[in-house]
């Protein structure tokens, strides 16, 4: 089946360890997001892809960096995870850019950082 | 400033009840409202999307209704199971592109039986 999958489902790390998070997506989708999600708040949009071209939120800190290899793969880079990044992360795709496209979330990834 | 309220924050209603959830939303222009369902520990699926010249969709058991008048929409999940217990987050779009996206912070359901 056509998915958005998210590994890993649970990634710990410690205060300023780097971390990775993977986005993959078998939609063949042009957009590619990633939101950020903390306890019993909406997501907030980090930055997208349109194809290769990066578009980054006003707000979201330098800490965060994103890569996307080739149309499947999205990764999400936190250069030094603080205590205030613990957060569910969600990646989407969407098939354009419009706004009446819908975007398919994956399952998210739980980082704890300790 | 482009805001997404719903109503209430969460609800507990027993098995085979119906509830309807409230969205209010100060979003302009406004382009589009989706209504997704969050199951715990999961990502946002997508139920319904409505545009401004559609006052009602259905999905099932769940339907959807809009008053861009009113700026409100509300969420109807009819003869509830207890697999309907998530949150049901409430979205909607300035226009342009995915980047306008405005997310409610969502009402969490839970359905006993």
């Amino acid at each position: 089946d056509a998915m958005v999958i998210q590994n890993p489902r649970y990634q710990v790390t410690q205060f300023g360890k780097p971390v990775t998070l993977s986005c993959s997506q078998t939609l063949n989708h042009n957009v590619m997001y990633w939101y950020q999600q903390k306890s019993s708040q909406a997501p907030k949009l980090l930055f997208h892809y349109y194809d290769k071209d990066f578009n980054n939120e006003a707000d979201t800190p330098d800490n965060f960096q994103s890569r996307r290899p080739n149309t499947s793969f999205c990764f999400l880079d936190i250069r030094s995870p603080g205590l205030g990044d613990a957060a569910m992360y969600l990646c989407a795709t969407s098939r354009g850019e419009l706004e009446q496209e819908t975007q398919y979330f994956g399952p998210g990834t739980r980082l704890l950082v300790l | 400033k482009n805001q997404v309220e719903q109503s209430p924050q969460s609800l507990i209603i027993l098995e085979g009840k119906n509830c309807t959830l409230q969205c209010n939303y100060t979003v302009s222009p406004f382009s589009n409202l989706r209504w997704y369902k969050q199951d715990t520990g999961r990502g946002p699926v997508s139920l319904t999307i409505m545009t401004f010249s559609e006052n009602t969709k259905s999905n099932g058991r769940y339907t959807a209704t809009l008053d861009a008048d009113t700026k409100q929409s509300s969420l109807h999940i009819t003869a509830s199971q207890l697999s309907d217990s998530a949150s049901y987050i409430c979205v909607v779009s300035s226009g342009g592109s995915q980047g306008n996206l405005i997310f409610g912070k969502g009402t969490k359901l839970s359905v006993k039986p």
